[in-house]
């Protein structure tokens, strides 16, 4: 069974400060991997993807992929209170929309002022 | 351009209940995929649907059924409500040949009493 597993949290930091969200899977065959936002109460938003291993960068965003490892890594710089949501990752066996996302549970993240 | 819409966005129902949850896709999407989000705990995945047929299906009973329309709009059915259905259910749309692209609608929340 395809499993995407995440600390729970909550993850605190300051603002400010680097937030690092982390993500294994258990499917080797997964081949494309997403970060997700979701505000309490809201659907998830697409904020992040990353297909090859490395890492990949949008804004104060950095996502990270080790597919050796079964590892993918959210980087939030100058993390700021608006940040503050559960950050899902999800990951599906190949990149088309025939494709169906896996979830974690999620990690939520707090950034106090 | 409008995304994905969901109706209703809040639904109470009683044990033993049917429901009908409801989804139009983003404009020039034509699959459909409905998951089922419990309190706490990250999206799942619960059927999908392209070509008015049901391409794949995530571990849930019988009681879950769904259908596509010929402009890709698509219901989803629970029969037999139980307290355990309560939970946010969203829908997905994305375009089947092409890369990967899902757009979450805002959900509808489903309480079981």
């Amino acid at each position: 069974q395809k499993e995407v597993e995440q600390n729970s949290g909550p993850l605190s930091v300051p603002e400010g400060a680097i937030a690092s969200l982390n993500c294994t899977y258990s499917d080797r065959g997964s081949q494309s991997f997403f970060w997700y936002r979701q505000y309490s109460g809201k659907s998830p938003e697409l904020i992040m993807s990353i297909y090859s291993n490395g890492d990949k960068e949008d804004g104060r965003f950095t996502a990270q992929l080790n597919k050796a490892s079964q590892y993918v890594s959210l980087l939030i710089r100058d993390s700021q209170p608006s940040d503050s949501a559960t950050y899902l990752c999800a990951a599906t066996e190949r990149d088309s929309g025939y494709s169906t996302l896996t979830f974690g549970k999620g990690t939520m993240l707090l950034v106090s002022p | 351009d409008a995304g994905v819409t969901q109706s209703p966005t809040h639904l109470i129902k009683t044990r033993g209940q049917q429901v009908t949850l409801r989804c139009s896709p983003k404009s020039g999407h034509d699959t459909v995929s409905w998951y089922q989000q419990a309190l706490g705990q990250g999206p799942q995945f619960i059927f999908q649907y392209y070509e008015e047929e049901e391409r794949q299906r995530g571990n849930f009973p019988d009681r879950f059924s769904g259908h596509q329309f010929p402009n890709y709009s698509s219901e989803l059915n629970v029969n037999a409500l139980l307290l355990g259905d309560s939970a946010l259910y969203l829908c997905a749309s994305s375009l089947a040949q092409g890369s990967h692209g899902y757009t979450f609608g805002s959900g509808t929340r489903l309480t079981v009493v």
